[in-house]
């Protein structure tokens, strides 16, 4: 079957320590996206990429980072300068062009220790 | 820019009761428009779609019709299930957001037996 996985399910960070969330995709789409949703709230826009090694921040890009090395990877760093990690992150992909759904995966729930 | 509006939440209904969320929005040209559904701790799944004036997006019993005129995309359903409770998202993909999608804030559904 074709989807999203985001890797771990759960992940504690300690203070002043950097953090890597896996996104991987099967569906052999072009547009990759990484969105943060915080209890009770919608999702915002952190990066995305339209294709291999090329990718553009969104609305709250500052203390993250990420790499788009391969079509079907997209991973998401959440640094030290990230002062309040504490969410749910979401992955998605979308054929790149526009108007098309985006395909997410189950996300990933970061918590401070 | 582009930008999504729907109801706020939360909204409690018994079950077999008329669902309504409504959901407005600003945009350029004529986008795309979507409702998206996350269950408890999951990511978001693509509910139904619409891609121009008139059209009705359906599924699972749940129908949106595009209206360009009101720049509407109100979610219904006849009759609601317990399992329907989720969050429920309107977004946008649009001629002036390139590849991303635009959300609302969501809204919370919870149905009473």
């Amino acid at each position: 079957d074709g989807g999203i996985t985001q890797s771990p399910k759960y992940l504690f960070r300690k203070e002043g320590q950097n953090v890597t969330l896996s996104c991987e995709q099967n569906l052999n789409h072009d547009a990759m996206y990484w969105y943060r949703q915080d209890p009770g709230q919608g999702l915002r826009l952190i990066y995305y990429s339209q294709i291999v090694n090329d990718f553009q921040k969104g609305d709250i890009a500052e203390g993250y980072s990420v790499s788009r090395e391969k079509k079907e990877s997209f991973p998401l760093t959440v640094t030290s300068a990230q002062k309040n990690p504490t969410a749910f992150y979401l992955c998605a992909s979308s054929r790149d062009h526009s108007n098309q759904p985006q395909h997410f995966g189950d996300g990933t729930r970061l918590s401070i220790l | 820019g582009d930008s999504v509006t729907q109801m706020e939440g939360p909204v409690t209904l018994s079950e077999e009761a008329f669902l309504t969320i409504n959901c407005t929005y600003t945009a350029t040209g004529y986008p795309s428009l979507f409702w998206y559904v996350q269950y408890p701790g999951e990511g978001l799944q693509l509910l139904l779609k619409a891609t121009k004036a008139d059209d009705k997006g359906s599924n699972k019993g749940f129908e949106a019709t595009y209206r360009k005129e009101t720049t509407s995309f109100h979610l219904e359903k006849g009759s609601v299930q317990v399992s329907d409770s989720a969050v429920y998202f309107c977004a946008l993909s649009g001629e002036s957001s390139a590849s991303k999608i635009i959300f609302g804030s969501g809204t919370r559904l919870s149905i009473r037996p």
